[in-house]
């Protein structure tokens, strides 16, 4: 089972790029990387997800090194409506069947006016 | 609308007591799963069930018992609550094993259900 990493909290403004990092040096061959955004007293929401080198769709990009042992999470021009906390997430379901699907302790993004 | 529903969002219960929260889905998903989130210590998952009568521990499941008798419902039984199982809760689903791939399967969450045990 991958255990990720990613820095506690980011502070970022307004209009920036933000880039969050996840570790996970123990990922497995058939594992994908999944990113979920959380609000406050709501349920994670999925922003992307991929299995390597780079993805993009309307919310964000996800930068898969040729390693996979981390990952980043690209979001472009933050408003304050970003702030939440991310996880990142390592597994697979279809392949492990007894596998867990373990969050890490997410970042939190506060982002500023 | 595709989702997963949980009930109640809020409760509040005595030691001891004997609880049910519900979990439903309408997406036929597989995989179902509970989680419960402390602060500082994220999201950790209590059971997760990868098809009907098939159950298994995550990481958290002392306390907690779980059902899947019907692929849309995965309730959530505590038979004596104490109250270091205040929490939040949130119930997952994900992936239709039929077709064959994880990708572009995420977890679907619920609204979540917070529980407060005294």
């Amino acid at each position: 089972l991958a255990k990720t990493t990613q820095p506690i909290s980011m502070d970022s403004y307004e209009g920036q790029e933000v880039n969050i990092t996840c570790s996970h040096n123990n990922i497995a061959t058939n594992d994908y990387i999944t990113w979920y955004q959380q609000f406050p007293s709501q349920g994670p929401r999925f922003i992307i997800q991929g299995y390597k080198t780079k993805v993009t769709n309307e919310v964000a990009s996800l930068f898969i090194p040729a390693d996979r042992k981390s990952s980043t999470l690209s979001l472009p021009r933050v408003s304050l409506s970003d702030t939440a906390v991310y996880y990142c997430l390592v597994g697979d379901l279809l392949n492990n069947a007894g596998n867990m699907l373990t969050f890490g302790g997410g970042t939190r993004l506060m982002v500023k006016p | 609308e595709a989702q997963v529903t949980q009930n109640p969002r809020y409760l509040i219960t005595v030691t001891g007591k004997k609880l049910t929260v519900t979990c439903s889905q309408n997406m036929n998903h597989e995989y179902m799963s509970w989680y419960r989130q402390d602060p500082g210590l994220g999201l950790r998952q209590i059971y997760y069930s990868m098809n009907v009568e098939v159950t298994d521990k995550g990481d958290v499941p002392e306390g907690y018992k779980v059902s899947r008798k019907e692929k849309r419902n995965f309730p959530l039984i505590l038979e004596s609550p104490s109250p270091n199982q205040t929490s939040l809760y949130f119930c997952a689903s994900s992936l239709s094993l039929a077709t064959g791939s994880l990708y572009n399967s995420p977890l679907h969450f619920g609204n979540g259900t917070r529980l407060t045990v005294t």
